[in-house]
């Protein structure tokens, strides 16, 4: 199975902060990549998906880049709401599709 | 409003079975692929099956075949996941979510249901 491995697994960082959270895979996926974000006793929400295509209804401030093996999940500008878990997911080998471990973004 | 309220979660014990049910509404049952994705607590997250929108294809991941079963009733609007021979590790929460393109399998799931526990322990 494709391994995909996110960093940090834990950010710290304070309302107005860019961040950038990377995902890495094991082996080329293409742009068959997503990103969720899940809060606390939540379901995860759908943030982009292909890469860098953003679902509908979730703010400009999230932006996705990367194919290949080398993704990254960016926030212009951090939110109060943001701060939350956040997992990449590969789609290129379904049905062995794979998540990262998560990262969690807290408030400094 | 498009919505996934899955139910059927409970204590059982190693080697039971136990039945979910996800009733979806507010957007066309019948044309979209479905999904189980589980959360063991405190961990990540794991795909466990998908069925297509017609029924007519299945797949499970290695960690559950054999012992669960995807099904759907699109006259009901409803996806189900039988889970039979139930380990400690089958212990999570599962949730159904939604394929994001109609008819097409994606593996992106754009609508989550808000989960039910599944609890497997003597």
């Amino acid at each position: 199975d494709i391994q995909l491995t996110q960093s940090p697994s834990f950010l710290s960082a304070s309302v107005g902060d860019r961040v950038t959270i990377t995902c890495r895979a094991s082996q080329g996926i293409s742009s068959y990549l997503a990103w969720y974000q899940q809060k606390p006793g939540k379901a995860p929400k759908l943030l982009i998906y292909a890469a860098s295509t953003l679902q509908s209804g979730v703010p400009s401030r999230f932006s996705g880049s990367g194919s290949g093996t080398e993704f990254t999940l960016t926030i212009s500008s951090l939110q109060p709401e943001d701060f939350a878990t956040y997992y990449c997911q590969q789609l290129n080998s379904y049905p062995r599709i794979t998540f990262g471990q998560g990262t969690r973004l807290e408030i400094k | 409003q498009v919505q996934l309220v899955e139910s059927g979660g409970g204590v059982v014990q190693p080697g039971g079975s136990l039945r979910l049910s996800c009733a979806a509404s507010g957007f066309t049952f019948s044309s979209y692929g479905m999904h189980w994705v589980r959360q063991a607590p405190g961990k990540g997250l794991e795909w466990v099956a998908f069925i297509r929108y017609d029924g007519s294809n299945k797949y499970y991941a290695d960690s559950v075949k054999g012992r669960f079963t995807i099904s759907r009733d699109n006259s009901k609007n409803t996806l189900y996941l039988q889970m039979n021979s139930l380990r400690a590790e089958d212990t999570a929460v599962y949730y159904c979510a939604k394929d994001r393109v109609v008819t097409t399998v994606t593996f992106a799931f754009d609508i989550w249901g808000q989960g039910t526990m599944v609890t497997v322990s003597s």
